[in-house]
């Protein structure tokens, strides 16, 4: 069975510095991985993905993120944080054969001004 | 434009009183999901469409049921809505293979 762990309920960080959102996952497989973000009463936006090729993925808004098949992590990174990044943010997997999205607990980032 | 739509954005049913939620797309997504999302936790897969197939997860309770009249609608039946279910109840769509999924804006609900 697939799963996803966000080991951090919250980062804090300052605007202007760099941010890092820790996600490790454990799938059969090769897994694809992404990464949402979810501002208050609204949906999920997407951010990026992994499917396969580079290990470091590119995303919406600045974002990127690093795959890392030892370690089973996928982080989510951004070089210079903006206040308005505050928001809480989900790393999903699925399984390369299948269709079901499983969801890590989420991590609420504050960007301090 | 919205690709993904949910009605209502908010709905507020009785405790017991049948309510139904929908979801409509335009992207022509062959798999339609619905997920259970309470107090900022993960977002909880309820069930899965893929075309006509459909797919329920373990333990989603029988109260919740779904039906799929086509490939652009998509809907969230509960039957017997208890306080437990108040929730926001998001919709999402993605094509087969390692599409990302596409959501709905969500459909919070409360049950009184």
């Amino acid at each position: 069975a697939q799963s996803v762990a966000q080991p951090e309920d919250q980062v804090n960080v300052a605007e202007g510095n760099p941010l890092t959102v820790k996600c490790t996952y454990s799938v059969s497989g090769n897994p694809y991985l992404f990464w949402y973000v979810q501002y208050p009463n609204r949906g999920l936006q997407f951010l990026l993905k992994y499917i396969t090729g580079d290990n470091l993925v590119k995303g919406s808004y600045g974002f990127e993120a690093e795959f890392n098949k030892s370690q089973t992590s996928f982080h989510l990174k951004k070089p210079s944080a903006l206040v308005s990044d505050s928001a809480l943010y989900f790393c999903a997997v699925r399984d390369a054969g299948g269709f079901k999205t499983i969801f890590g607990a989420g991590t609420r980032l504050f960007v301090k001004a | 434009d919205a690709m993904v739509i949910q009605n209502p954005r908010y709905q507020v049913t009785q405790f017991g009183k049948p309510v139904t939620l929908s979801c409509s797309q335009t992207l022509n997504h062959n798999v339609m999901y619905w997920y259970q999302q309470k107090s900022s936790q993960a977002p909880k897969l309820l069930f899965h469409y893929y075309d006509k197939d459909f797919n329920n997860e373990a333990d989603t309770p029988d109260n919740f049921q779904s039906r799929r009249p086509n490939t652009s609608f998509c809907f969230l039946d509960i039957r017997s809505p208890g306080l437990g279910d108040a929730a926001m109840y998001l919709c999402a769509t993605s094509r087969e293979g390692g599409g990302r999924a596409f959501f709905g804006q969500g459909t919070r609900l409360t049950v009184v």
